[in-house]
């Protein structure tokens, strides 16, 4: 069965760093999405991509968040000066369409920020 | 804004039914889930619910939707010890069925043997 895969599954970066977080959706999906999830919080929506470009963002993805689809396969998360707040597992998910249904997750990186 | 809110700890013993509960607020949304989160592992799509109906059963799940009280419960019958989880909630950002996905803070299951 196709799945979402995310590289890599443990990252520790030191405060300041930049990180950059790969995912790589299913082949034949075409919205993609990032959430978080703070140790013991809710998974909360970050930011969410279709046809090159952001469709809709969160007030948490501020301007040290950016993402990218490089090639035809990835799709990258970068913190570009990372907090300590911002240690979290991320998810990422793809769907076929704009409907949430059928939305698939990855198995989460962890970014630990010391 | 749009909130989910749900039970955070639930205990059974294997082969009792769970039920874990969940409340939702936008009364828009053609869609309602159910994810899983194992134990290291990402969020796995166990079911969902179309906003027409009020029930939807798939093998040991059930699913039951009351728009009236905009309350969502879960089922599992015969519960085993591999059904210990933490079982999230979700309702599309801007009801519909479009959107982003806000999840409540899971509702952790502990199967006794």
């Amino acid at each position: 069965e196709p799945e979402v895969t995310q590289t890599p599954s443990h990252q520790v970066t030191q405060m300041g760093q930049e990180v950059i977080l790969r995912c790589v959706p299913i082949s034949n999906h075409l919205y993609f999405y990032w959430y978080r999830q703070i140790l013991g919080q809710k998974v909360e929506f970050l930011v969410s991509f279709y046809n090159n470009e952001i469709s809709e963002k969160s007030e948490i993805f501020d301007d040290q968040f950016s993402v990218e689809r490089p090639d035809g396969s990835n799709f990258t998360l970068k913190i570009r000066s990372t907090k300590l707040e911002d240690s979290a597992m991320y998810f990422c998910a793809s769907t076929t369409s704009g409907g949430v249904y059928e939305q698939y997750f990855g198995p989460g990186t962890r970014l630990t920020v010391t | 804004g749009e909130d989910v809110e749900q039970s955070l700890f639930l205990s059974v013993r294997e082969g009792d039914s769970s039920v874990i509960n969940c409340t939702y607020t936008d009364s828009s949304s053609t869609y309602l889930y159910w994810y899983k989160q194992e134990p290291g592992a990402g969020l796995q799509l166990l079911t969902y619910i179309f906003s027409n109906m009020d029930m939807k059963q798939d093998q040991r799940l059930t699913v039951l939707l009351n728009k009236k009280d905009k309350h969502l419960s879960l089922r599992i019958a015969d519960t085993q010890t591999g059904d210990s989880a933490i079982y999230f909630c979700a309702e599309p950002t801007y009801g519909g069925s479009q959107g982003n996905l806000i999840f409540g803070k899971g509702t952790k299951l502990s199967v006794k043997p």
